[in-house]
């Protein structure tokens, strides 16, 4: 069974970085498709982007383009996620969730936990 | 971009009952490579059912899921108390991969 088990909360200044982990056990990590889901406060859950580690390229919705980063580390099963130039507006909680094909035509089978980003001065 | 509209927002129904839950898309969803997840409070979403109207490991036969094109339907046959939660449908057949803004089932 696959598990995910993402890093602890944030605090971050506006204008600053952050770094989000998501590490998998239990599957083959370079055939699945790992997405990024946030949400923010009472909200609903916005898609920023995802990778297929195998193939190594990320896909990025417009909105973050420019602003996020999204690698994989095979040798750990680990994926990351750099959101950059942080505002309040991205407080919220973001999700790692994994999809069991190396296809992007998946649902997202397992999430992780979530981690709770909070962007305040 | 995918829009997708879930209706109704709010849900209010009593365990036992059936629900059904609408999802419509602003453009045809490709090869119906659509999805539900269900919410509670504090917890990860967890998918429900793919590609329409497969269940998802685990889910049980109450949840079903039917739909193609722009419309997509989730129903549960016989509400149990843990069923009370949002659920939000998705399309990832496109990218940016949408979700609805979500259903709220809450208890009569």
């Amino acid at each position: 069974q696959v598990q995910v088990v993402q890093s602890g909360a944030e605090v971050k200044k506006p204008g600053s970085s952050v770094w989000v982990s998501c590490k998998t056990s239990g599957g083959t990590f370079s055939s699945s498709v790992i997405s990024w889901v946030r949400q923010a406060p009472g909200q609903g859950l916005e898609w920023m982007g995802g990778i297929i580690p195998i193939f190594g390229t990320p896909n990025y919705a417009q909105k973050f383009r420019g602003r996020v980063a999204i690698t994989t580390d095979e040798s750990t099963s680990t994926a990351y996620m750099e959101l950059s130039s942080l505002r309040s507006e991205d407080t919220a909680v973001y999700y790692c969730a994994v999809g069991y094909s190396s296809s992007w035509y998946n649902a997202f089978d397992i999430w992780g936990q979530g981690t709770m980003v909070t962007v305040s001065s | 971009e995918i829009v997708l509209t879930q209706s109704p927002g709010t849900l209010s129904l009593s365990p036992g009952e059936r629900a059904t839950l609408s999802c419509r898309a602003s453009q045809s969803v490709s090869s119906s490579f659509f999805a539900w997840y269900q919410q509670k409070p504090g917890q990860a979403p967890r998918l429900l059912i793919y590609d329409a109207s497969n269940r998802a490991t685990g889910i049980p036969d109450r949840f079903s899921g039917s739909g193609s094109g722009t419309d997509f339907t989730l129903t549960i046959s016989r509400l149990e108390p843990e069923d009370f939660a949002v659920y939000y449908c998705q399309q990832y057949g496109s990218s940016p991969y949408t979700f609805g803004q979500g259903t709220k089932l809450e208890i009569k």
